[in-house]
């Protein structure tokens, strides 16, 4: 089945870049999102690439598809302590289900 | 409020009970999920439903029973809550046809069973 996969920690120091990566196997997929976790909340869509791009910038963040390897990452500019959160990686599934990964905990430390 | 909400938020049962997690949206989306969230895991698909009356299975579904009589409802029942069944449960609904396909989440419901 499809599977969407992704390292579990990451830790960075304040105002470095982070990137997280992720893989999947579904080669069919419309849509790749991120979305972020907070503490004690639900899910909210950070950002998302539509599957004939190579490439989305949208302020502080930067999307990169690698469609050939299955390999999308995500990469944060310049990380503050409020960036601090659980970031998954998600694929469509069909009928607008998504498939998530395990979730990349991004820590910030000064 | 506008938006997808969950209750209840915490909940604590025994091993054997039946136990009901209640999902209502107000924004008249078409499909409705739920997913647990473990640690190690991720988010994992239990049921969705793509309109009134219609469910189907996810990933993890056994253990689990859904409805959806009205669009904005999406009940979860454990029938017999087991301890693997202790989690995070997040309720998330989206609408067809939409630009990105995003899903919309509640604040998630924290379940224990002992």
């Amino acid at each position: 089945g499809e599977d969407v996969e992704q390292s579990l920690f990451l830790s960075v120091r304040e105002g470095d870049s982070s990137v997280i990566n992720c893989t999947y196997t579904d080669s069919s997929s419309t849509y790749l999102y991120w979305y972020k976790q907070e503490p004690g909340a639900g899910l909210q869509l950070l950002t998302y690439i539509f599957s004939n791009m190579d490439m989305k910038q949208d302020q502080r963040l930067t999307v990169l598809l690698n469609k050939k390897d299955k390999h999308l990452s995500l990469r944060i500019a310049d990380t503050q302590t409020g960036d601090s959160a659980i970031y998954f990686c998600a694929d469509s599934g069909g009928y607008n289900k998504l498939i998530f990964g395990a979730g990349t905990r991004l820590a910030v430390h000064p | 409020d506008a938006g997808i909400t969950q209750s209840p938020r915490y909940k604590i049962t025994e091993t054997g009970r039946q136990v009901t997690l209640m999902c209502h949206q107000t924004w008249s989306h078409s499909y409705m999920f739920w997913y647990r969230q473990d640690l190690g895991h991720g988010l994992r698909l239990i049921y969705y439903s793509a309109a009134a009356d219609i469910t189907d299975k996810g990933e993890v579904p056994d253990g689990y029973v859904v409805s959806r009589s009205k669009t904005e409802n999406f009940p979860l029942t454990l029938e017999s809550a087991t301890r693997s069944q202790t989690s995070v449960y997040f309720c998330a609904s989206s609408e067809p046809g939409a630009n990105t396909g995003e899903l919309f989440f509640g604040e998630g419901s924290r379940l224990t069973v002992l």
